[in-house]
């Protein structure tokens, strides 16, 4: 079974900085998707970041990127210039190729400081 | 983008009453829709895949007679939660699937008195 493990319950950062969060996976696929989900205290699942797994090159989405490193099975997601609207619950998340049947990690509660 | 609503975003209910959730992508048709529990501080745990005009698929350990789900159409999915009991209270949050794109509905916050 797949499985995903963020080892940062929490992190903390200072408005405008760099915050890197871990997550790591398990799988026996090649081909799968993964992702980075925020969740504010709406609780409604935001996309932050999709990443395919047959694509060697790492998702961007403005200040968010990723380091997708297959071989070692891990998916970091990296914040710049935090933003206090960045605060939030944040889930990586695993799916096989089909049919989008995502497993979450535990989860990383990121707070920014002003 | 696409819109899933899910209704109610709250609800309260006796122990041993039963609640339904519905789940309804608005702009687009899902054939597969998911189901995931969230308990307070926790992750999203998959309770069920619904697929359109046939059975869910249950995950391991989800009780199938107590949390009934029904894809009657293309656009609506349901949940219902039978006989609640207090155990049952949590965040309920489903998802579609289209043009291999997730949307999530906003969720439902269950607690049973």
């Amino acid at each position: 079974a797949q499985t995903v493990t963020q080892s940062q319950p929490e992190m903390s950062v200072q408005e405008a900085e760099t915050v890197t969060l871990s997550c790591t996976y398990d799988t026996s696929e090649s081909d799968y998707y993964l992702f980075w989900y925020k969740q504010p205290p709406s609780r409604q699942m935001i996309l932050v970041i999709r990443q395919e797994a047959y694509k060697q090159q790492n998702a961007t989405e403005n200040r968010f990127s990723v380091n997708f490193q297959k071989a070692a099975k891990s998916f970091s997601l990296k914040i710049s210039d935090s933003q206090l609207g960045d605060a939030a619950m944040y889930f990586c998340a695993y799916s096989p190729a089909r049919p989008q049947k995502l497993v979450f990690g535990q989860g990383t509660r990121l707070t920014i400081n002003p | 983008g696409a819109v899933v609503s899910q209704h109610p975003s709250w609800v309260i209910c006796k122990s041993g009453t039963s609640v339904k959730i519905e789940c309804r992508s608005l702009d687009f048709q899902a054939t597969t829709m998911f189901w995931y529990r969230q308990f307070p501080k926790q992750s999203l745990m998959l309770m069920a895949t619904s697929n359109e005009g046939s059975k869910a698929t249950y995950e391991q350990g989800v009780e199938k007679d107590k949390f009934l789900i029904n894809h009657a159409s293309l656009t609506l999915s349901t949940l219902t939660v039978t006989s609640a009991h207090p155990e049952d209270s949590s965040f309920y949050i489903c998802s579609a699937y289209t043009n291999e794109k997730l949307f999530f509905g906003s969720g439902t916050q269950l607690s049973v008195l």
